[in-house]
């Protein structure tokens, strides 16, 4: 149990609908990021944030968004879903500094199927 | 732009059969290589952080160690529970506080009794 927990486990949803993700990182981990894995592109880079700023962005769609609370925990949403949007959502987590190596702790996923 | 290419992208393996999985990268500044283990439907799990060309770490069966421009996992004598995907990701330098990972695509280890 790496101490970051995503809710919810599954989520199916239809076309053009909205969802929200959930993310709760391990306890004093400041930094919360978030990935995207598909079976043909593998594990993509979203978004990071640190306490509470947006700190950088990778290939995130326009209609994808994120924030992160002043409890640290983070919520992506999706919204107006395509097909393609089906995907394993992963959170993970780092401890904060000045410098340094930040190795990424992974919560368990959700599964997003768009019908 | 990083890249991270993993080989080969499945290997089956005998119980016993020690092997290598190979990591190249190609990173403008190389802050931290990292080595994880993913199982079916489940998130990445932590396995080494290796910063710089020479360095090795080992746990249990396994070894990481890291060049300029690649990194391999040798697995010694492995067994049917070191099955999983292993993935391989580079943190560059040069990104102020981003520290996001650029990973490979994966080696799926199939290890039979």
């Amino acid at each position: 149990d790496s101490g970051v927990t995503q809710t919810p486990k599954h989520l199916i949803t239809a076309t053009g609908q909205r969802v929200t993700l959930r993310c709760s990182p391990r306890s004093g981990d400041l930094s919360v990021y978030w990935y995207q894995q598909s079976l043909d592109q593998g594990l993509q880079f979203l978004i990071q944030y640190y306490n509470g700023e947006e700190r950088a962005k990778g290939n995130i769609l326009e209609r994808f968004s994120a924030q992160q609370f002043p409890d640290l925990h983070s919520e992506l949403n999706l919204s107006s879903l395509e097909l393609g949007d089906s995907a394993l959502y992963f959170c993970a987590s780092s401890v904060a500094g000045t410098s340094g190596v930040r190795e990424q702790f992974f919560g368990p996923g959700t599964r997003l199927t768009v019908l | 732009e990083d890249q991270v290419t993993q080989s080969p992208e499945a290997l089956r393996l005998q119980e016993g059969e020690s092997s290598s999985l190979n990591c190249s990268y190609t990173v403008s500044g190389l802050r931290g290589l990292f080595w994880y283990r993913q199982d079916p439907g489940k998130g990445p799990e932590f396995l080494f952080t290796l910063y710089s060309a020479g360095e090795e770490k080992e746990k249990e069966r396994l070894k990481a160690t890291l060049t300029k421009k690649e990194s391999f996992l040798h697995i010694t004598a492995p067994k049917p529970e070191d099955s999983a995907t292993y993935l391989c990701a580079v943190q560059a330098r040069g990104g102020g506080s981003n520290y996001k990972l650029t990973f490979g695509k994966g080696t799926l280890l199939t290890v039979n009794p």
